[in-house]
């Protein structure tokens, strides 16, 4: 069984600080994973995502986010965190292997304070 | 280029009903998947069609099913509505049929049973 957790809900950061979005995962063989963004009354957008190669991946609007196998960890990142980053994070993923279906994480609330 | 595109947007029916939503993908993607969102479930995964074939099937009741046409165009339906089917229904779509390819969302459809 594969699973993606995050652990926290919410995340609150000062306008310019940088911000994390915690992200595990538990999934056989070689993972894919993916963050998406979700505002108020709309649908997912893709925001990036790891296959293979470089651990640190770059996304849109600035954000950025690093695999880590050791520690099963897919954390998403932004130097400087905008107001309107303020929004509801999903990490998701899946294996490479038999599964075919792409698990989401619960979501983290973002707020980003002016 | 057009979006994934959901109808209706919202909807109100009562318990007992039926209901079909529908999603138009973004022109030349092959493959629909549908989701539901609620706040306490998070994200749960329904189904998903490539080509006409239903590919992969969550772990939701009978009552769910769905369908693809062959110009890739997607309807869900639920029958025998219960309170517990309100949710933020979405619908997503993909050029092929690899995992890695990142999913474009509709904005959903909004399901309240009364």
């Amino acid at each position: 069984a594969q699973s993606v957790a995050q652990p926290e809900d919410q995340v609150n950061v000062a306008e310019g600080n940088p911000l994390t979005v915690k992200c595990t995962y538990s999934v056989s063989g070689n993972p894919y994973l993916f963050w998406y963004v979700q505002y108020p009354n709309r649908g997912l957008q893709f925001l990036l995502k790891y296959i293979t190669g470089d651990n640190l991946v770059k996304g849109s609007y600035g954000f950025e986010a690093e695999f880590n196998k050791s520690q099963t960890s897919f954390h998403l990142k932004k130097p400087s965190a905008l107001v309107s980053d303020s929004a509801l994070y999903f990490c998701a993923g899946i294996s490479s292997g038999s599964a075919r279906q792409l698990t989401f994480g619960s979501g983290t609330q973002l707020t980003v304070l002016p | 280029k057009a979006g994934v595109t959901q109808t209706p947007r919202y909807l109100i029916k009562t318990r007992g009903q039926q209901v079909t939503l529908s999603c138009s993908p973004i022109s030349g993607h092959r493959s629909v998947s549908w989701y539901q969102q609620t706040p306490g479930q998070g994200l749960q995964f329904l189904f998903e069609y490539f080509s006409e074939t239903q590919r992969n099937k969550g772990n939701f009741p009978g009552r769910f099913s769905g369908r693809q046409f062959s110009n890739s165009r997607s309807e869900m339906n639920v029958s025998t509505l219960e309170l517990g089917d309100s949710a933020l229904y979405l619908c997503a779509s993909r050029k092929g049929q690899g995992d890695t390819g990142e999913l474009f969302f509709g904005e959903g459809s909004r399901l309240t049973v009364l």
